[in-house]
């Protein structure tokens, strides 16, 4: 098993550009999870999704969207980026029907927004 | 929701010294998990332990539910031990959803 795989690990935007960041999971996890951390912070929740079809807001979710069509995949795109968007992104994903499961990282992806 | 509180900040220790790690939550949980990321950035889940007490090695952790804490001991403390350790807690009411502490930071000296 590759566990949960994002891409890219790197990317320079600059102010307004969009991207997609990708996360895959092949573990049949039913929970999938985007967290954001900023230099010597913790973890932010910006989206989650409990299975195929269904998302739910984070603590920080806006300027980001996110899609669940596959089990597999839960790729989170960022409209309009800005400065305040420069951080690390993880994705995650748990199996558990109440999502109390273990949580597995991805490696991150580092953006920033110039 | 629920508050995730993680004590000391920071710690310096020598290799070969042990230590503990805090953390207390605001409300009773089903979910408390202990996580280390390593200076490379990669968080790496070392316990899943809503309640009682585990051990993995060097490490060993538990939960004291009632009492609504974690506690994440390291003995003999290595270099690779390095890094930031968070504690991650969940409770259903609040949705499904593990809230973050802000990390211990270790820094392990040869």
């Amino acid at each position: 098993n590759a566990g949960v795989t994002q891409t890219p690990k790197f990317r320079i935007l600059k102010i307004g550009q969009s991207m997609t960041l990708q996360c895959t999971q092949d573990m049949n996890h039913n929970y999938m999870y985007w967290y954001r951390q900023d230099p010597g912070m913790g973890l932010k929740l910006i989206y989650y999704s409990v299975g195929a079809g269904i998302t739910d807001k984070g603590e920080v979710p806006n300027g980001y969207n996110v899609s669940r069509s596959t089990t597999e995949d839960f790729p989170l795109r960022l409209e309009l980026a800005a400065p305040s968007q420069t951080s690390v992104y993880f994705c995650a994903s748990s199996y558990d029907r109440e999502g109390t499961g273990e949580l597995f990282f991805g490696e991150g992806s580092r953006l920033t927004v110039l | 929701g629920i508050q995730v509180e993680q004590s000391p900040p920071d710690l310096i220790l020598q290799e070969g010294a042990n230590s503990t790690l805090r953390c207390n939550f605001s409300d009773s949980v089903n979910n408390l998990q202990w996580f280390h990321q390593n200076p490379w950035g990669q968080l790496i889940n070392l316990f899943y332990i809503p309640s009682g007490t585990k051990q993995n090695g060097r490490l060993s952790a538990t939960t004291v539910a009632t009492e609504r804490y974690s506690l994440l001991y390291i003995s003999s403390s290595q270099t690779t031990d390095s890094g930031v350790y968070f504690c991650a807690a969940q409770r259903w009411e609040y949705g499904n959803k593990l809230v973050f502490g802000a990390g211990t930071i270790l820094r392990v000296k040869s």
